[in-house]
């Protein structure tokens, strides 16, 4: 079957801009999390979306922003983009509570 | 609160000989454990992971990882590396009270000599 899709998987932006990445599960999981991964900090979370609910959510100033489809598919939002959110933007899905994650190939997000 | 420790930033091991990556946790609960794999600029695969059946499980590429209650550990193993496990692997806990937020270690770093 399918695997977890990210798109784009590499974007250029100028400080400032506005940025979306979309994230599309593997067919039947209804859990979508988004983490950020950078040399420094590793991998940190940012948010989960079960069911078009977002039910947890990372340390990350209100710029980050996410959203989920009746579909399952998700995306994320970062607004006024900055240096330091140059990353690579991981998508897990997973069925839900205990199962395991799968995660897309990953959005490297460079900000000029 | 759950958080995970990788205890080795780097490992070198030669080809042929045993691989073990450290990790210990922490939760509140019980725990649901995972090891992943992240060869360069690929996403994660799942290597193996423990949601409290048998405490040796076994994984894919010939990798197992034993969960010690006692120890609050969970350390990755291998009897004999080969050279395409060259990647940085994480150590990851996640707690079973409806929280679906993966805590990731941060990272080991294993490096094969030929």
């Amino acid at each position: 079957k399918a695997g977890v899709t990210q798109t784009p998987r590499y974007l250029i932006k100028t400080r400032g801009q506005q940025v979306t990445l979309s994230c599309s599960p593997i067919s039947g999981h209804r859990s979508v999390s988004w983490y950020q991964q950078t040399p420094g900090q590793g991998l940190q979370f940012l948010f989960e979306y079960f069911s078009e609910t977002q039910r947890n959510k990372g340390n990350f100033p209100g710029r980050f922003s996410g959203r989920q489809f009746s579909n399952s598919r998700s995306e994320m939002n970062v607004s006024t983009l900055e240096l330091g959110d140059s990353a690579l933007y991981l998508c897990a899905s997973s069925f839900g509570l205990g199962y395991e994650a799968f995660f897309g190939q990953g959005t490297r997000l460079t900000v000029v | 609160a759950q958080s995970v420790t990788q205890l080795d930033s780097h490992v070198s091991v030669s080809e042929g000989t045993p691989v073990l990556l450290r990790c210990n946790y922490s939760s509140s609960y019980s725990p649901s454990l995972f090891w992943y794999v992240q060869h360069p600029n690929k996403g994660l695969q799942l290597l193996l992971k423990y949601t409290s059946a048998a405490t040796l499980v076994k994984g894919i590429n010939g990798f197992e990882a034993e969960f010690k209650k006692s120890e609050t550990s969970f350390h990755l193993t291998k009897p004999s590396a080969h050279m395409s496990d060259a990647a940085e692997y994480f150590c990851v806990v996640s707690d079973l009270r409806g929280n679906e937020k993966l805590t990731f270690g941060t990272g080991t770093r294993l490096t094969i000599i030929p």
